[in-house]
């Protein structure tokens, strides 16, 4: 597609329940990633998927959270017993593989999945 | 590991006058350095980025940053702010010594250009 699209654009779930944010990414993009924004603080790195390697998810905060990209394409970021402190805005980002100097590691970002926990 | 500081949560300045976020890193190879700029209810765009070549580099929207190895910083410059320019601003590293592409972002600068 033409951009990073994410959804929900805005998701109210009560605490205990389970979350999944979905992430399409920009056709052709090899990388793509999860952050997490806190009422309008920094970027919270959680996971990073290229191409058919292993993620680095190093990030993840506790194993409530998983996320999984198939086909190399569309990205699935799960919140299983959702907590308060959940709540925040959900970023995806993918990019172009390239050679390092090209088009590495510009992040294209979606609009993110606001997510609120009651 | 790679980390980037942004010392400043907010920058004011007059609209007209010069425009410096700052911006410092840590990484144990060559940094791959990077500015985003997210602005009111709108995502995180690309400004510019060094990797490479000269410590001056120039970006989106008239800003550029200058990379400076010896005080491994990389602040993000506009010659004259402009009121639109008021947004959150990100600074970014990648450690070129590193395996993967993962970017770490610093904590965000919000600048407020005021008439």
């Amino acid at each position: 597609g033409a951009g990073v699209s994410q959804s929900p654009s805005n998701k109210v779930t009560e605490k205990g329940k389970d979350v999944e944010l979905r992430c399409d990414p920009i056709s052709g993009h090899t990388a793509l990633y999860w952050y997490r924004q806190s009422l309008g603080q920094g970027l919270e790195f959680l996971i990073y998927f290229q191409g058919n390697s292993a993620p680095d998810k190093s990030g993840l905060p506790s194993d409530r959270f998983s996320a999984e990209r198939t086909g190399g394409s569309v990205s699935t970021l799960t919140i299983q017993r959702t907590q308060q402190e959940d709540s925040a805005v959900y970023l995806c980002a993918s990019s172009p593989r390239g050679e390092r100097g090209t088009g590495a590691n510009v992040l294209t970002f979606g609009a993110g999945s606001r997510l609120t926990v009651l | 590991a790679q980390s980037v500081a942004q010392p400043e949560d907010q920058v004011n300045v007059a609209e007209g006058n010069p425009l410096t976020v700052k911006c410092t890193y840590s990484v144990s190879g060559n940094p791959y350095l990077f500015w985003y700029v997210q602005y009111p209810n709108r995502g995180l765009q690309f400004l510019l980025k060094y990797i490479t070549g000269d410590n001056l580099v120039k970006g989106s929207y008239g800003f550029e940053a200058e990379f400076n190895k010896s005080q491994t910083s990389f602040h993000l410059k506009k010659p004259s702010a402009l009121v639109s320019d008021s947004a959150l601003y990100f600074c970014a590293v990648r450690d070129g010594k590193a395996a993967g592409n993962k970017l770490t972002f610093g904590g965000g600068t919000r600048v407020l250009v005021k008439p």
